[in-house]
């Protein structure tokens, strides 16, 4: 079925630094694309969406590109601040936006 | 506005005993959906419920059941719990069945510890 490939491990980095975490998918036809946040102690919060190919989606400082070619949906952010230390999830629907396949997530730590 | 309120906020339970996990989706929301985050690992979709009808099922026994009551909130019940039933359960809730534009909102889950 359709699935989320993400890059193993934990990213460390300093402040201020860029971030990249990669995301491949799976599927049949060309789904929505998400990337979910995790913060501490919290529930999980749509960070950004790409609903067809070629779209980028942009929410606080991230960015990602939706690329067929690649089958890919890396997130991006130019400098990274303590504040984005989180569990970060790329995630596609399956029969619809509420039954969602998850990665495995990738943990950041921004040191200051 | 209220978001998706869960309860309880953690739970310890031994093998073999029965839990219920309740959700309270966002005010105007009609559809529940639960999944289960095992530590380190993606959340996996266990059921959708639209109108307090089962609309999807993930991969998960028997000893898995949910139902949505006419107020839309929700309760997903564990039977017969194993070790392996240790994770956090997530409840998420958006206005319908699932268009490009329904976004989920999810609460900050239910930590169960199976003892």
């Amino acid at each position: 079925g359709d699935s989320v490939t993400q890059m193993e491990g934990p990213v460390t980095l300093s402040e201020e630094a860029f971030l990249t975490i990669n995301c491949t998918y799976t599927a049949t036809g060309y789904p929505s694309l998400f990337w979910y946040v995790q913060y501490p102690g919290e529930g999980l919060q749509l960070l950004l969406k790409a609903t067809k190919a070629d779209d980028k989606g942009s929410n606080k400082g991230f960015e990602a590109t939706y690329r067929k070619e690649t089958t890919s949906f890396h997130l991006e952010k130019g400098s990274v601040q303590v504040s984005d230390s989180a569990v970060y999830f790329c995630a596609l629907p399956r029969h619809g936006n509420n039954r969602l396949a998850f990665g495995k997530g990738n943990q950041v730590v921004v040191i200051p | 506005d209220a978001g998706v309120t869960q309860s309880p906020t953690h739970l310890i339970k031994t093998r073999g005993q029965q839990v219920t996990l309740r959700c309270s989706p966002i005010s105007g929301h009609k559809s529940v959906s639960w999944y289960q985050q095992v530590l380190g690992q993606g959340p996996q979709f266990i059921f959708q419920y639209y109108e307090k009808e089962e609309r999807g099922r993930g991969n998960f026994p028997d000893r898995f059941s949910a139902r949505q009551f006419p107020n839309y909130s929700s309760e997903l019940n564990v039977n017969a719990l194993l070790l392996g039933d240790s994770a956090l359960y997530l409840c998420a809730s958006s206005l319908a069945t699932g268009t490009l534009s329904d976004e989920q909102f999810f609460g900050p889950g239910t930590r169960l510890t199976v003892l």
